[in-house]
């Protein structure tokens, strides 16, 4: 069966600072890979997708960068940190196909100093 | 661009008892995809059920069920025989269904359920 791995599962960054947020994928090849902020009080924004290794599509202008080093591995990275960078962040997984749901990781709690 | 809107921020029933969750949608595609997402307090977000545009039949998972209007662009999911465990943020989502996209979802801000005994 296929798991996602999402770490760390809390992380607290002084503004200013670097981010690396990991997540990877077993039991499947060549997956999508997706990487969604929850604000608080508010919905899921999708950030990145990718469909294939090295494949990054950014849905908004941000602070943030994804990458896909690896076909079941995606990171998303910030090279300075800002307060408005705090939230719950997302990945998730999905086969291509039109009607595949996506699987989601257990979340990063960020919060920036 | 689509949007997905949950008008209730909260609801509460009732354990055993029936409530609905509303969610409305703005699209101009004719085909898309529909989800309904649950986060329980531990923030995993877990798939509840799925409908597929194109069909008329309601979708229906055990005591989920949704109630999809295509017309008046609305899909509120209906839960039956509430359980402590149905406590939760519930999401609904919209995907197209143009082929190539990957399954870009667009969310709603979320209804929290609360059940009481």
């Amino acid at each position: 069966s296929q798991t996602i791995h999402q770490w760390p599962a809390t992380l607290v960054q002084p503004v200013g600072s670097p981010l690396s947020l990991e997540c990877t994928v077993e039991g499947t090849s060549n997956p999508n890979l997706y990487w969604y902020r929850q604000a608080a009080g508010r919905g899921l924004q999708l950030l990145f997708y990718s469909v294939g290794i090295g494949q990054i599509s950014s849905e908004v202008p941000q602070n943030l960068s994804a990458s896909r080093p690896q076909d079941r591995q995606f990171i998303l990275s910030s090279k300075k940190l800002l307060l408005s960078d705090s939230g719950f962040y997302l990945c998730a997984w999905s086969v291509s196909g039109w009607n595949s749901p996506l699987h989601f990781g257990n979340g990063t709690r960020l919060t920036v100093t | 661009a689509q949007t997905v809107t949950q008008s209730q921020p909260e609801m509460s029933v009732q354990e055993a008892e029936t409530v609905t969750l509303s969610c409305t949608y703005d699209t101009s595609e004719s085909d898309y995809y529909l989800f309904w997402y649950k986060q329980p307090p531990s923030r995993q977000m877990i798939l509840v059920i799925r409908q597929e545009a194109y069909k008329q039949q309601n979708a229906t998972e055990n005591r989920f069920s949704v109630n999809f209007q295509k017309a008046a662009k609305s899909f509120s999911l209906k839960i039956s025989d509430s359980q402590l465990g149905d406590a939760a943020m519930y999401f609904c989502a919209y995907r197209s269904a143009i082929a190539g996209t990957a399954s870009k979802l667009t969310f709603g801000t979320g209804t929290r359920l609360q059940v009481t005994l």
